[in-house]
């Protein structure tokens, strides 16, 4: 699992309440990336982070945000939550070009 | 012209035979294509990767066909087993980039 963690592993939440995940590794890797996977929609692209305070959009980006302010912890952040952002958010990490996924965290907005 | 199409959606094989998996891709400059396996409740996992300047490789029951021509690459099972059934993504990187493209995936479901 490429040391790996994501908390929560789940989390229910109303509509319109601000939703931090956190992602955390153990190994010092520079690159780590938010994605969200939906049926039919595959893994789609968040946010993703090259270094300490240095991140940049995916393809989804709108609604989220993200920070990272020490190497092991990468943070997304639903401002408002919608019920549009109800998904399974996985986090991971590129060693060399590949990339190592956490376990996952499923997101339930009401 | 960053799309990674995949297909079929679903699959069903009978124990034993082969499973084939398709991706198809328009940006010629893509040149690092891996194929994750993801069972339910877990977060996908590196199964096998090729890059371009092969035309198959080959880990155990998997391997991978590449063909640059045709901007396609398949992914297949030898002697599917129960075990085997899962979620199968492939995708598709540019080098240097880090960023992976990932088609839509493909349920797997092995009969025994």
């Amino acid at each position: 699992d490429a040391g790996i963690t994501q908390s929560p592993r789940h989390k229910v939440t109303e509509t319109g309440t601000p939703v931090t995940l956190r992602c955390h590794q153990t190994e010092n890797h520079r690159y780590m990336y938010w994605y969200r996977q939906d049926p039919g929609h595959g893994l789609r692209l968040i946010h993703y982070s090259y270094g300490v305070k240095d991140t940049d959009k995916g393809e989804v980006s709108d609604g989220y945000s993200v920070s990272r302010s020490k190497t092991e912890d990468f943070l997304l952040t639903l401002e408002s939550a919608t019920s549009s952002q109800t998904s399974v958010y996985f986090c991971a990490i590129a060693q060399k070009e590949t990339q190592y996924f956490g376990p996952g965290t499923r997101l339930l907005v009401l | 012209q960053q799309q990674v199409k995949q297909s079929p959606q679903s699959l069903i094989v009978q124990k034993g035979g082969i499973s084939i998996i398709n991706c198809a891709y328009e940006n010629t400059a893509f040149d690092y294509f891996p194929w994750y396996q993801q069972f339910p409740g877990k977060g996908p996992a590196l199964l096998i990767a090729i890059r371009p300047d092969v035309s198959e490789k080959k880990e155990g029951r998997f391997t991978i066909s590449f063909n640059k021509s045709a901007k396609q690459f398949s992914l297949h099972i030898m002697d599917s087993q129960p075990g085997d059934s899962a979620t199968y993504f492939c995708a598709a990187s540019l080098s240097g980039t880090y960023k992976y493209i990932f088609g839509t995936g493909t349920r797997l479901k092995v009969l025994a």
